[in-house]
């Protein structure tokens, strides 16, 4: 089993959808990353949580820490925002481990 | 300010064959990775450096050597590229210990045929 599970794998929406894309993961961690990557590109990191909530524009994240669970939200989605989603965790060894990442499609 | 950049973006080798991804960063960070990303996996970490002339191997690192001669540059070598290491390559840096975040580079498309 991997330490880093995200839900779902692939995923379509029509534009104006909300979206919640889910990670868990079963390891100790200081740090959870979502990151960015669009078809071709690089990675940009979209938040940083080690706990609560973070929101930036249409982007919402959050954290449970006793669940072991965080949540990427998107509201309003727009074709723009099709791209892969990872969820990367620092453990307590230092050590970054990632999700095998969400394929987001929003379609006009 | 570039941040991470990584040369070349693109390269086709031949088996056998060997070359050296060029990782570069202007941030002044201590730590520097080199990731390999395939389909239907995560990153894997091959090697990683946690300060000029130091390296150290990751969860993936047969295959491939390292070097950190000067603090700004992470090199990444194949001596003798395999249809295995087709992949496309992530370089990444961090500021410290004490800092979480970590800034990645554009990525190289390597396809050895």
């Amino acid at each position: 089993k991997n330490e880093v599970e995200q839900s779902p794998q692939n995923l379509t929406a029509q534009e104006g959808e909300f979206i919640t894309i889910n990670c868990s993961y079963s390891v100790g961690i200081s740090a959870l990353h979502w990151l960015q990557q669009h078809p071709g590109g690089g990675i940009v990191s979209l938040f940083m949580l080690s706990s609560g909530k973070k929101k930036h524009g249409r982007l919402i994240a959050t954290i449970n820490i006793q669940e072991k669970h965080s949540s990427l939200h998107i509201t309003a989605s727009h074709p723009r925002d099709s791209a892969v989603y990872i969820c990367a965790v620092r453990s307590n060894t230092d050590k970054l481990i990632f999700g095998t990442g969400t394929r987001l499609q929003v379609f006009p | 300010n570039a941040g991470v950049t990584q040369t070349p973006k693109f390269r086709v080798l031949k088996t056998g064959q060997s070359m050296t991804l060029l990782c570069a960063q202007d941030m002044n960070h201590e730590y520097m990775y080199w990731y390999r990303q395939d389909p239907g996996m995560g990153l894997r970490l091959i090697h990683y450096s946690v300060g000029e002339g130091t390296t150290a191997k990751g969860e993936v690192p047969d295959g491939y050597n390292v070097s950190r001669l000067k603090k700004q540059n992470f090199l990444l070598g194949l001596e003798s590229a395999a249809p295995s290491q087709t992949s496309v390559y992530f370089c990444a840096s961090r500021a410290g210990i004490s800092y979480n975040e970590q800034f990645f580079g554009p990525g190289t498309r390597l396809t050895v045929l």
